[in-house]
């Protein structure tokens, strides 16, 4: 099984800050890696999928880069609503997930 | 658009077994476009894949629940659906249904259910 960490666990980014989510595989999964956001009492929504692209209608503040086993989650300019969990997923070897990074306001 | 709804029991016994449905709608399962998973989050932790189907039949479940899952699908009535049988409480979750998208992400989700595992 591919073991998904993301650091840090909790990150306190002021409004209008840029954030730098990261997630390590533990072996390489190629550019196979998705990002999630989730809000308190709301289902995952899909953000990022082939590691850098973004999915339809999420903004461009929301970029990914990386492949083989580095990540990252780069959110430019923090607005109200991105305070939020964020998944990574790994797709390369059936699916494991991250165990999130908690993005709160400073 | 595609949605997904989760519908089921929120309240299982101890022992018993699981069983949940997802209703697609705004796409056909039986178009073979996609396959249909599952996934759940117990409460305040992470997310847990738990397995997929295929308009087929062609189903996987990880190896840690394989031996309780069952996943099937309706294509007249455009559902998949999950039983875990013999519940504890570390069963505890919000169960959440999605498509596979073409690369193995999944988008969109169903807004989930919560099953609690208690006598």
């Amino acid at each position: 099984e591919i073991v998904m960490t993301q650091s840090p666990a909790t990150l306190s980014v002021s409004p209008g800050e840029r954030a730098t989510l990261s997630c390590r595989a533990s072996q390489s999964v190629s550019s196979n890696l998705a990002w999630y956001q989730q809000k308190p009492g709301q289902a995952p929504r899909l953000l990022i999928y082939g590691a850098s692209t973004r999915a339809t209608g999420i903004p461009a503040r929301f970029s990914g880069s990386g492949s083989g086993t580095e990540f990252t989650l780069t959110i430019s300019s923090l607005q109200s609503e991105d305070f939020a969990v964020y998944y990574c997923q790994q797709y390369n070897n059936w699916v494991t997930f991250g165990q999130g990074t908690k993005l709160e306001i400073k | 658009q595609v949605q997904l709804q989760e519908s089921g029991p929120g309240l299982v016994k101890p022992s018993q077994t699981l069983s949940l449905t997802c209703t697609v709608s705004g796409a056909s399962i039986s178009s073979g476009d996609n396959y249909w998973t599952w996934i759940r989050q117990p409460p305040g932790k992470g997310l847990e894949w738990i397995g997929y189907i295929y308009y087929s039949g062609t189903t996987y479940s990880i190896p840690s629940l394989k031996s309780r899952v069952t996943i099937s699908v309706d294509t007249s009535k455009n559902q998949f659906s999950l039983k875990l049988s013999s519940v504890s409480a570390a069963d505890t979750a919000v169960y959440y249904c999605a498509r596979v998208a073409t690369g193995n992400w999944f988008d969109p989700w169903g807004q989930g259910i919560l099953v609690t595992v208690s006598s």
